[in-house]
């Protein structure tokens, strides 16, 4: 019954493939993240979806592409992996409510992150 | 990008309180002091976060100061598992994103 849950755990794979990390989460919430933590351990967003919408795509390669097929999925299919696409990627979804009028994004569930290398 | 300063490190005596400070001058009045950790090799995980008045959960007591520009976050007695990296956030409404700066890695000695 994990909250937010991500596959594979471990990737490894060769430059110039193509590859994908699926996410879920089963908390009912309508906004799901991608972050990526790069070998120095900074942990940047890379996207942000709500309702099955893209809110937020940081300065990312459009060789990494998330797909959400519902509002429980968001998927981050990368194409022509490269070096430097090593690192840990998270997943992490979160609920917005209304506080005074305002919407209040609630705190972020994070996934156990999946740690890719590509040689 | 990251709005806070946090020292890159520190200790903690087990069953001690653990202070941990975060400056962020430059805060806004919409902006929200949020505090994370994460343990070795794990997800990020939420633990408390305010706007002006002190908070307290089940976890911590987030401190900030009368003019918002530097709060602490107290773990009042610490355990081995409480060794982490702890961030402090500086977050507004929207856009819907939390932005991490380096962190402070608390070691908790036994």
């Amino acid at each position: 019954d994990t909250a937010v849950s991500q596959t594979p755990k471990y990737l490894v794979t060769q430059m110039g493939n193509d590859k994908s990390i699926k996410c879920e989460q089963n908390l009912g919430h309508d906004t799901m993240y991608w972050y990526k933590q790069d070998s120095k351990k900074f942990l940047k967003i890379m996207f942000s979806y709500n309702n099955k919408e893209l809110i937020i795509n940081e300065t990312v390669p459009n060789r990494f592409s998330p797909k959400s097929p519902d509002k429980a999925h968001l998927n981050l299919h990368i194409n022509s992996l490269e070096l430097g696409d090593s690192a840990v990627y998270f997943c992490a979804s979160s609920q917005g409510r209304e506080s005074g009028g305002y919407p209040f994004v609630n705190e972020q569930f994070f996934g156990p992150g999946t740690r890719l290398t590509v040689l | 990008d990251a709005k806070t300063t946090q020292p890159p490190s520190m200790d903690c005596a087990e069953g001690r309180a653990a202070n941990l400070p975060c400056n962020h001058s430059t805060i806004s009045g919409n902006e929200y002091v949020y505090w994370y950790r994460q343990i070795h090799s794990q997800g990020p995980q939420y633990i408390i976060h305010g706007l002006k008045n002190n908070e307290t959960n089940e976890m911590a007591s987030l401190i900030i100061t009368e003019d918002r520009k530097s709060s602490t976050l107290i773990l009042p007695h610490a355990t081995l598992r409480d060794t982490a990296v702890y961030y402090c956030i500086v977050r507004s409404l929207t856009p819907e994103k939390l932005t991490f700066g380096t962190g402070t890695r608390l070691t908790i000695i036994p």
